[in-house]
């Protein structure tokens, strides 16, 4: 069964400060992860994909095999990143759907 | 605009009510989702279809029902709706779920009174 682990809900840094959100997943083939935000009152969007090796408003995300790990990070905290963070896995075999974590609210305070 | 719409945004209603909750795509995906979510908790899958007269229960078992004779629509439905069912429902679709994930629309908030 595959599943995603997000540890903490609730996150609280200092603007400037760096920021990490883990996530953590169980699957035993090659997965496909996702990092997903929703902004007070607006729709749950894309952060940024495993696969496109991207950075999206300074976040970066790497796949750690070994550790089975996806953590999101960004070197500078600032106010318009708090959000929920939501870390989400496709599993080959599963379907075509995506398994999600439970959440984690990031606060960036002044 | 291509985009995913849902309707409506906020529904407070009665228990015992038929509901219908809408979800429409204007993007040509094949693949679309209904998830429940209570508020600051996880996403649970209830429904999801792969495309016209394709429909499959997810992973939370749900007594909603859905339909797929269009591809662009993919409404839910509740029966008879009880204050258990109050909950937040999100649509999502895809092209390509690997490359692309979901999009998802803005989501119907439903209480049930």
């Amino acid at each position: 069964a595959q599943r995603v682990t997000q540890p903490e809900k609730l996150l609280s840094v200092f603007k400037g400060a760096p920021v990490e959100l883990k996530c953590n997943y169980s699957y035993s083939g090659s997965p496909e992860l996702f990092w997903y935000v929703q902004y007070s009152r607006q729709r749950l969007q894309l952060l940024l994909r495993h696969i496109s090796r991207e950075s999206i408003k300074g976040f970066t995300a790497d796949l750690n095999k070994g550790e089975t790990s996806f953590h999101l990070k960004k070197p500078f905290a600032q106010e318009e990143d708090s959000a929920m963070y939501y870390c989400a896995l496709l599993g080959r075999g599963g379907g075509n759907k995506l398994t999600f974590g439970t959440g984690t609210q990031l606060k960036v305070e002044l | 605009e291509a985009d995913i719409y849902q309707t409506p945004r906020y529904l407070v209603i009665g228990t015992g009510k038929k509901i219908t909750l809408e979800c429409s795509q204007t993007m040509g995906h094949d693949k679309m989702y209904w998830y429940q979510q209570d508020p600051g908790m996880e996403l649970h899958l209830i429904h999801y279809s792969y495309g016209v007269n394709s429909t499959e229960k997810g992973d939370l078992s749900s007594e909603s029902t859905v339909s797929r004779i269009r591809t662009e629509h993919f409404p839910l439905t509740l029966e008879s709706a009880r204050p258990s069912h109050t909950s937040q429902y999100l649509c999502a679709s895809s092209e390509n779920l690997a490359l692309y994930g979901y999009t998802f629309g803005s989501g119907t908030r439903l209480t049930v009174v």
